[in-house]
């Protein structure tokens, strides 16, 4: 286990609809990187978090958005669901001065 | 965009086997490769890492081979096991300024037959 932990584990949402997800980052760490994993994929950069701030983004839309709280916690809200957002939402913690990422279990999003 | 180009998509061994999975990657910048295990309904663990630096990296079963010139590197689970079925997912890291990110292959599916 990594110490990583997400909630909720799985979430159905419909269309348009307002979805906010949750990440506690690994003692230690202080960057919280958010992935989408579609079904027989491989995960998908969307954003990383450092110090509050967002440090990168991937190629997703501004909808995806998100925080980072003083215990290094994070959040990933996506505004006006679609359907192709169904998907696992993984998060990963690391420490900005090394590589290794270590992922969370993630939360399964179903969007009707 | 930095690629990553995983292959095979999915692979059966027969119990004892040896299971290769192998990856190429575009740009050359990059000291770090990783290899994650997914299981089913499950985020993906860190199984090995290498640094190109080094030729080959083992850990028990688990070896990564590394190819700078071709720029490919695979890995190798020895005597394979059934526990070991899950996907597995090559990495590279892209770097920007100020962070870096993990582009992931699209995944090998591995299923090892008792």
């Amino acid at each position: 286990e990594t110490g990583v932990t997400q909630s909720p584990t799985h979430l159905i949402k419909t269309r348009g609809q307002q979805v906010t997800l949750r990440c506690s980052s690994q003692s230690g760490h202080n960057t919280v990187s958010w992935y989408q994993q579609a079904l027989g994929q491989g995960p998908q950069f969307i954003f990383q978090y450092y110090r509050e701030e967002e440090n990168g983004r991937g190629n997703f839309p501004p909808r995806f958005s998100g925080l980072q709280f003083p215990n290094y916690s994070s959040e990933l809200n996506v505004n006006a669901l679609e359907l192709d957002d169904s998907a696992l939402y993984l998060c990963a913690s690391s420490n900005i001065l090394y590589e290794t990422q270590y992922f969370g279990p993630g939360t399964r999003l179903l969007v009707l | 965009q930095q690629q990553v180009k995983q292959s095979p998509q999915s692979l059966i061994v027969q119990k004892g086997g040896i299971s290769i999975i192998n990856c190429a990657y575009e740009n050359t910048a990059f000291d770090y490769f990783p290899w994650y295990q997914q299981f089913p309904g499950k985020g993906p663990a860190l199984l090995i890492a290498i640094r190109p630096d080094v030729s080959e990296k083992k850990e028990g079963r688990f070896t990564i081979s590394f190819n700078k010139s071709a720029k490919q590197f695979s890995l190798h689970i020895m005597d394979s096991q059934p526990g070991d079925s899950a996907t597995y997912f090559c990495a590279a890291p892209r770097f920007y300024s100020g962070y870096s990110t993990l582009t992931f292959g699209k995944g090998t599916m591995l299923l090892v037959s008792p």
